[in-house]
């Protein structure tokens, strides 16, 4: 069965420290990924996107992502955190229905000055 | 351009009234999708249409109706609705169908049914 996991319901950073999102797939075939952000009452932005190739993808607004097939992983990272990231993150795998995303639970990013 | 617009962004009716939520996209995407999202929960899939065919039904209640009119709209219409379709209700457009396609998602329209 295609499954997305976030394990993490929310997490608090202080403000310039680093952050880690986790991020754990379940799917048959090669995974498409995708990780998308979500302001209180917006919609969602496109953070960043893994196809193939290289394991490591830089996305918008300083952050990168990493896949590990062995894991089935591909968690989100961001070195320096600053109070505009806080937001709920969502990780997403494309799945075999035709237009279909199948998201996380999401994970609930807060700030601390 | 990557926007996509959707119109009203909040909206408030009874259980009686009729209405209709828009979406437009201009970035030549032939796949477009209709989410509702209650708070703290990510979008559930509604609706996918595909080259102006509706593609997917996630078993959608009829008080919700799908329409696109060409490969740059959709629209929405709702009929009595009951008040546990409030929600965050997010358009959504993408390339094709395929996997490998993100989808660009709009701001939403914030549904209150009273």
């Amino acid at each position: 069965a295609q499954s997305v996991t976030q394990p993490d319901i929310h997490i608090t950073v202080s403000e310039g420290a680093s952050l880690e999102l986790r991020c754990n797939y379940s799917y048959g075939a090669t995974p498409y990924l995708f990780w998308y952000v979500q302001s209180p009452g917006q919609g969602l932005q496109l953070l960043l996107k893994y196809f193939s190739g290289d394991t490591l993808v830089q996305g918008i607004k300083g952050f990168e992502a990493e896949f590990k097939r062995s894991q089935s992983s591909f968690n989100l990272r961001k070195p320096s955190v600053h109070w505009s990231d806080a937001a709920e993150y969502f990780c997403a795998v494309g799945g075999n229905q035709g237009g279909k995303l199948i998201f996380g639970q999401g994970t609930e990013l807060s700030v601390k000055p | 351009d990557t926007e996509v617009t959707q119109t009203p962004k909040h909206l408030v009716m009874g259980m009686t009234n009729k209405k209709s939520l828009k979406c437009e996209q201009h970035m030549g995407h032939r796949a477009m999708y209709w989410y509702k999202q209650k708070a703290k929960k990510p979008p559930e899939l509604m609706f996918v249409y595909s080259y102006e065919k509706l593609s997917i039904n996630e078993s959608v209640p009829s008080r919700f109706s799908p329409e696109c009119p060409n490969s740059s709209l959709l629209n929405l219409h709702l009929h009595a609705l009951q008040p546990e379709d409030s929600a965050l209700y997010l358009c959504a457009s993408s390339q094709g169908l395929e996997r490998n396609y993100e989808q660009y998602f709009g701001p939403g329209t914030r549904l209150t049914v009273t």
